[in-house]
């Protein structure tokens, strides 16, 4: 089954200790990407990926790192988190071309205390 | 600047009613456009797209959407809704052009549908 997965789906943590969400896709997509969800706010883009190696920022990519090592593998990084990253994150991967339809994660709801 | 805008961010309706979502973007050039549909508790999934052709185009459960170049707008409707509706509601666009894929999100509509 084609799917994109995420874990944890739901961490409670405290200020400045790093933690890492990963996002994994068995689809061969080229291109997997990073959102986050705020009430009011709709989803805004983190960070993205076009292929191995090769990653750029969304439109708020402050206070998060990405790396790309392996085409399934998309991990975002929170090296010293802060409450207000406390939010609602979705893992995307897409084909280069095509019918440029996103496949999404389940998401991972954080918490940042 | 590209930005989409959903004019409802709160919409109550009951059972059988119809439903209309305004949706209008901001965006250079040639638009794919997306509703996605997200249930409480739920990931995204996708309702409906549009790329080209037909500007009227018809979705999962029901749903269809109209693309009006002319308006830059992409709004969703329903006949008849259900109480199983009751969720929020994105409309999304990215650019043809575009390599990355990247998505501008609405700020999203919850729907609530009373039984």
């Amino acid at each position: 089954e084609a799917q994109v997965t995420q874990n944890p789906r739901y961490l409670i943590t405290v200020t400045g200790k790093k933690l890492t969400v990963t996002c994994s896709q068995n689809m061969n997509h080229e291109y997997m990407s990073w959102y986050r969800q705020d009430p009011g706010l709709g989803l805004r883009q983190i960070y993205y990926s076009m292929n191995v190696e090769v990653t750029d920022k969304g439109d708020v990519p402050e206070g998060y790192k990405v790396s790309r090592k392996e085409k399934r593998n998309f991990p975002l990084i929170l090296e010293s988190p802060s409450p207000n990253q406390t939010s609602l994150y979705f893992c995307a991967s897409l084909r280069s071309q095509g019918s440029y339809e996103q496949y999404f994660g389940p998401g991972t709801r954080l918490t940042v205390t | 600047a590209q930005s989409v805008s959903q004019h409802n961010h709160h919409v109550i309706l009951s059972e059988a009613a119809s439903l209309e979502l305004g949706c209008n973007y901001s965006y250079g050039g040639t638009v794919n456009l997306f509703w996605y549909v997200q249930y409480p508790g739920q990931h995204l999934q996708l309702l409906l797209k549009y790329f080209s052709g037909d500007p009227l185009v018809k979705g999962i459960k029901g749903f269809e959407a109209e693309f009006i170049k002319s308006k830059f707008s992409f709004n969703l409707r329903k006949p008849s809704v259900q109480w199983s509706d009751t969720a929020e509601y994105f409309c999304a666009v990215n650019g043809r052009s575009s390599n990355t894929g990247k998505l501008i999100f609405g700020q999203g509509t919850t729907l609530q549908v009373k039984p």
